[in-house]
């Protein structure tokens, strides 16, 4: 079974500080790919970013930096410095290939509030 | 500009009508999907389609319908049968992986926030 887990239900900072945001999932596929995605007020999910399971390179993004460790299941999000703007819910999310489908598995999301 | 467009953005209906929500992409992704969101939870898929004139139900699909008649368009039924539907609901389309595709993950359209009246 699939399965994502996001622990963290909402996470308050003060603007400026880091914030890392956890992702743990569960799969048995051997080839997956793993996203973020942001819900900002407005209610529409934005593309932050995909990883495929082949590819466990960090990436960075002016201030948003993915950390991706297949050995604990983890694909977590860091922001660094952040601003009122990064309030918002962010979901994880996951999809496998070799099921004949393309559903993906939320998270539960976490909300970030940033607190000018 | 390529996108997914959902509409309306506000929708309220009264007991016992059936509503239909549009959901109308013009990226020429194979794959459609609607999914509902509750307050403080996550997304729950309730229906998909992977070609025109067909589709399958997701983990919640008791008191929706939908149709996929086009390519373009996945509308999704809100029919009377669904017992709690005041929720935000996002549609969204993608590349079906393993065809030459990219997998570039699913675009999601703005939703459409629908109340019970």
């Amino acid at each position: 079974a699939q399965k994502v887990t996001q622990a963290q239900t909402e996470i308050s900072v003060v603007e400026k500080e880091d914030v890392t945001l956890d992702c743990v999932y569960e799969t048995r596929d051997t080839t997956y790919y793993l996203f973020w995605y942001k819900q900002p007020p407005s209610g529409e999910l934005v593309f932050l970013i995909r990883r495929n399971s082949f590819d466990e390179q960090n990436e960075i993004s002016g201030r948003y930096s993915w950390n991706f460790q297949k050995s604990t299941s983890s694909f977590n999000f860091t922001i660094t410095a952040s601003q009122v703007v990064d309030s918002a819910v962010y979901f994880c999310a996951l999809t496998g290939t070799t099921s004949g489908t393309y559903k993906y598995i939320f998270g539960t999301g976490t909300r970030l509030k940033v607190l000018a | 500009d390529g996108g997914i467009t959902q509409s309306p953005k506000y929708l309220f209906r009264k007991e016992g009508q059936n509503v239909t929500l549009s959901c109308e992409q013009n990226l020429n992704h194979d794959a459609m999907y609607w999914y509902r969101q509750d307050p403080g939870q996550g997304l729950r898929l309730i229906y998909y389609s992977q070609i025109v004139n067909d589709f399958q139900k997701g983990d919640i699909a008791e008191g929706y319908s939908v149709s996929r008649e086009k390519k373009e368009s996945f509308p999704l039924t809100v029919t009377s049968a669904q017992k709690n539907p005041t929720a935000f609901y996002l549609c969204a389309s993608s590349f079906i992986p393993g065809q030459g595709a990219p997998n570039y993950g699913y675009t999601f359209g703005s939703g459409t926030r629908l109340t019970v009246v």
